[in-house]
């Protein structure tokens, strides 16, 4: 059972518009993290947010972590070619089991020149 | 820094044969997992260790697949004998520390079991 559900599965997009992608869970976490993974490649982390309703961000792209630590999402203004890839959440903490760093299947995303 | 160090690369087998992965994590860092990911899914823990002992390995297929990390370094994932749904690609990762920690990713090995 996958413990993080991300969406949507597939976003395919032109340059220049705006997105948002979601990852929701029924437990809390400790903490919550967004990678990007290219092709042929591991995932590169984003951001870490660790307290519920924080907002962090990174150029054109908003980290958000739920009130209840829960949930999050990443909202990208603007997207360009260089976004694409598949961005995956993952939870680590009570939710997870302890120590675990559990990944939710992720979001493809495609941003069309 | 180097990073995390993996190979091989990639490795083509015939299912029941065996096969063995080699991860060397990032200096000073405790944690290492390895991670299964099927094409067009998120990566699936398959074992965590903290220095040399195992923190989790509940989703190790453990009739098949082993692993160890002796000296808390390096480590070694085994398959034997293969399937085909093992075809996959095998990522290793490792952290400073067990929580709230940036996890630093291999480039991983493409399994193709035929």
């Amino acid at each position: 059972t996958q413990l993080l559900e991300q969406s949507p599965q597939f976003l395919s997009i032109q340059e220049g518009e705006n997105l948002t992608v979601y990852c929701n869970s029924s437990s809390v976490f400790s903490s919550l993290q967004w990678y990007r993974q290219e092709p042929g490649e591991g995932p590169v982390l984003l951001v870490t947010v660790v307290t519920g309703g924080e907002v962090k961000k990174l150029k054109r792209l908003t980290f958000q972590f739920g009130d209840a630590r829960k949930d999050s999402s990443l909202h990208i203004t603007a997207a360009q070619p260089g976004d694409t890839g598949l961005y995956l959440c993952a939870g680590s903490g009570p939710g997870a089991g302890s120590y675990q760093l559990t990944f939710g299947k992720g979001t493809k995303l495609s941003v069309i020149p | 820094e180097a990073g995390v160090a993996q190979s091989p690369r990639y490795k083509i087998i015939e299912k029941r044969q065996s096969v063995a992965f080699w991860c060397n994590p990032i200096s000073g860092h405790a944690t290492l997992y390895w991670y299964q990911q099927i094409l067009g899914q998120g990566p699936k823990l398959l074992i965590q260790f903290q220095n040399n002992g195992v923190v989790d390995d509940s989703q190790l297929p453990k009739d098949r697949f082993s692993a160890e990390r002796l000296k808390g370094v390096d480590s070694t994932l085994k398959i034997q004998p293969a399937k085909l749904e093992d075809s996959a690609v095998y990522l290793c990762a490792s952290s400073f520390r067990v929580l709230n920690t940036e996890a630093f990713f291999g480039q991983g090995t493409r399994l193709t079991v035929v």
